[in-house]
């Protein structure tokens, strides 16, 4: 499968412990987005990737959500002391930086807590 | 104003019908538009893009973009019942922000067999 992959496609924790999310991209694409979508809501950006470098980060996003992208290729999204308010999907993104700039998404992480 | 708005629906046609889909967006100098099918539950997935006034075609799916009037649509052809979904319509904005799509909330699509 050359698509977009994300794992754990399920995490269910207790308030206050931190949880890491992986995302593969697609190999060619140099970009890598990461959203957060709850329901009924379109998805909300939180930061992109252009190779390695991070060149956006949502002003929404607290300073317990951090992401890196070391080698340009794969990504991890932590959240440290996890809140009730931070349960929703966790969708990973991928593009290349020329043309249209379509954004092929991976399955998502479903974050529960509890 | 949002700056891509989408009526939320639910938007009801019968299996067979032409099911039209519609967006709105704020920004002159938008550049790219994409229309994403989202089933409950699942993630977001890309039907078409869309960057040149007029109607781009694919298969029972065709976008068409209005500059001028600042929308852009979805038209699927033969609706069928596993059409049934949320459709997200999306734009880049001005070529200084051409970083991050700006999404809508989405409208919810049934299609009665």
């Amino acid at each position: 499968d050359t698509g977009v992959s994300q794992d754990p496609r399920h995490k269910i924790t207790k308030r206050g412990q931190n949880v890491t999310f992986r995302c593969d991209p697609i190999s060619e694409h140099n970009r890598l987005y990461w959203y957060r979508q709850t329901l009924g809501q379109g998805p909300e950006f939180l930061t992109y990737f252009q190779n390695e470098a991070q060149l956006e980060k949502s002003r929404l996003l607290s300073d317990r959500f951090s992401a890196e992208r070391p080698k340009g290729s794969f990504s991890t999204l932590e959240i440290q002391r996890t809140e009730q308010g931070d349960s929703a999907m966790y969708l990973c993104a991928s593009s290349l930086s020329g043309g249209p700039k379509e954004q092929y998404f991976g399955p998502g992480t479903r974050l529960t807590v509890t | 104003q949002k700056e891509v708005e989408q009526n939320s629906g639910p938007l009801s046609v019968p299996e067979g019908a032409i099911a039209s889909l519609n967006c709105t967006y704020s920004d002159r100098g938008s550049q790219s538009f994409f229309w994403y099918r989202q089933y409950s539950g699942k993630s977001p997935e890309l039907i078409m893009f869309i960057y040149s006034n007029g109607d781009k075609e694919d298969g029972r799916f065709t976008a068409q973009l209005n500059k001028a009037s600042q929308y852009v649509s979805l038209l699927i052809r033969d609706s069928q019942p596993s059409d049934s979904a949320t459709y997200l319509c999306a734009a880049i904005l001005n070529a200084g922000n051409n970083r991050k799509l700006i999404w809508g909330l989405g409208t919810s699509l049934a299609v009665n067999p």
